[in-house]
């Protein structure tokens, strides 16, 4: 039961272009969604994050909205280069046993594919 | 700074043995996680230490062990590996908003 989900396992865009990555997810408790980005024989890279209480976050090329009532947020990158091809992870945190630990919930990933 | 560093990069380890993960970060994180990465299954938590001395289980613990003696290291174990525990299994530090990877190791089971 994925509570975090990234239905597009791929994506190609154009240099320059802008590249869209979505996220939904299922749990209205989620109080902070990060994205994270991933080269092949890396381990993942922070890369922008939000607040459940903000409805956007700006970092340079990067743009991440966050749509409440629809569980949805979405992944800007404007304008697409190619060493932003890799896999993007969408992750979202949550209280975890009972106290005041809280965890990941991790999307499958979305596979960014940028050509020149 | 290397940040965050594993060892080994990669395994091969026949059904019942037994072999230690190490993790090693030099940014002075309290928190520390174990995740494992298999296809079609995101990152999943197997175990995190909130300090020194301290552990605590994550969603999918069964099978693993670990030990945080020191805070800059975070070993997994695997006592009697079987192949379900063949995947890539990936460090962190770091609190939970930000946390700083490691290169993974790639662990085949046969």
């Amino acid at each position: 039961d994925q509570q975090v989900k990234q239905n597009s396992p791929s994506l190609s865009v154009q240099e320059g272009r802008i590249s869209i990555l979505n996220c939904d997810y299922t749990n209205s408790m989620f109080d902070y969604f990060l994205w994270y980005k991933k080269y092949p024989a890396e381990g993942p890279t922070f890369l922008i994050s939000i607040s459940s209480i903000k409805d956007k976050n700006e970092d340079g090329r990067f743009t991440v909205f966050l749509n409440k009532s629809a569980k949805h947020l979405s992944l800007h990158i404007v304008p697409s280069q190619p060493g932003d091809s890799a896999v993007y992870f969408c992750a979202a945190r949550a209280l975890y046993n009972a106290g005041n630990n809280r965890k990941l919930i991790w999307g499958l990933g979305t596979s960014l594919a940028v050509n020149p | 700074n290397a940040g965050v560093t594993q060892t080994p990069k990669f395994r091969v380890l026949k059904t019942g043995q037994s072999m230690t993960l190490l993790c090693a970060q030099d940014m002075n994180h309290e928190y520390m996680y174990w995740y494992r990465q298999d296809p079609g299954m995101g990152l999943r938590l197997i175990h995190y230490s909130v300090g020194e001395g301290t552990t605590a289980k994550g969603e999918v613990p069964d099978g693993y062990n670990v030990s945080r003696l020191k805070k800059q290291n975070f070993l997994l174990g695997l006592e009697s590996a079987a192949p379900s525990q063949t995947s890539v299994y990936f460090c962190a530090s770091g609190w939970t908003n930000e946390q700083y990877f490691g290169p993974g190791t790639r662990l085949t089971v046969t």
